[in-house]
């Protein structure tokens, strides 16, 4: 499953909201009704630090500006109001099918 | 604390092998029931690149399933006395190196979490 995440870059304002897109090649809708969705920020020099789980349920300890939309083949990561610990590579996962496999990452910088 | 601790950084020659463990600190390394949720998954990184999937293991009986890319030249194998899993990489090549994962992904208490190491950065280079 090919996962393709839009922008691969944006630079934002604190405060202000961002939005990144993340399509998968086939649907990730498991016939036991969950979506396998999954998104991640890593930031500089470390390991990936899970943030929503299963397309929308926020990782135990995130900040609740983060949240996570969508279905099928379309997903969607918010934060409603960007501060200067969100800098850094954020990326989406699929776990439907094995190999599992990761969007290109987008790298959010503060303006 | 809960956490998988992974070994220090290697340097190899092209050729060698590596072998990296990641052992688990803090919970039921294998469980018989939702084995899934204990599954050690692999994943590395290149300088300055996206995350590759590697395979996992299954701390309970030993079963192991590799992505296509790494066939024939990893090998994944855990030791319960220890709770430790490793990974064995083979006939190792410039393009090999990266920082290489090991990550538990799944329910624990009802609970869905994920535990990754710190990462294990393998230098290949003559």
């Amino acid at each position: 499953i090919v996962m393709t995440q839009t922008p691969l870059s944006l630079s934002v304002t604190p405060g202000q909201p961002a939005s990144i897109s993340c399509k998968s090649s086939q649907s990730l809708l498991h016939t036991n009704t969950k979506t396998y969705l999954y998104w991640y920020l890593q930031r500089p020099g470390q390991p990936p630090h899970l943030l929503i789980y299963e397309v929308s349920n926020r990782s135990s300890g995130v900040p609740d500006r983060f949240s996570g939309s969508g279905s099928g083949t379309d997903f969607t990561l918010k934060i409603s109001r960007v501060e200067a610990e969100d800098v850094g590579t954020f990326y989406c996962m699929q776990a439907l099918e094995f190999p599992y496999s990761f969007g290109q990452g987008t790298k959010l910088g503060i303006k | 604390q809960v956490q998988v601790i992974q070994s220090g950084a290697e340097v190899e020659k092209p050729g060698a092998s590596v072998k990296v463990s990641c052992r688990a600190s803090g919970y039921t390394f294998s469980a018989d029931y939702r084995q899934w949720d204990y599954y050690i998954h692999w994943i590395r990184q290149a300088p300055g690149q996206g995350l590759e999937y590697m395979g996992w293991i299954n701390p309970k009986n030993g079963d192991t399933k590799y992505t296509q890319n790494f066939q024939g030249r990893v090998t994944m194998t855990r030791d319960t006395s220890t709770s430790t899993a490793y990974m064995d990489l083979g006939r190792l090549t410039s393009d090999d190196t990266a920082v290489y994962y090991c990550a538990r992904m799944g329910h624990v208490s009802g609970t869905y979490s994920q535990i990754w190491g710190q990462g294990m950065l393998l230098t290949v280079s003559s």
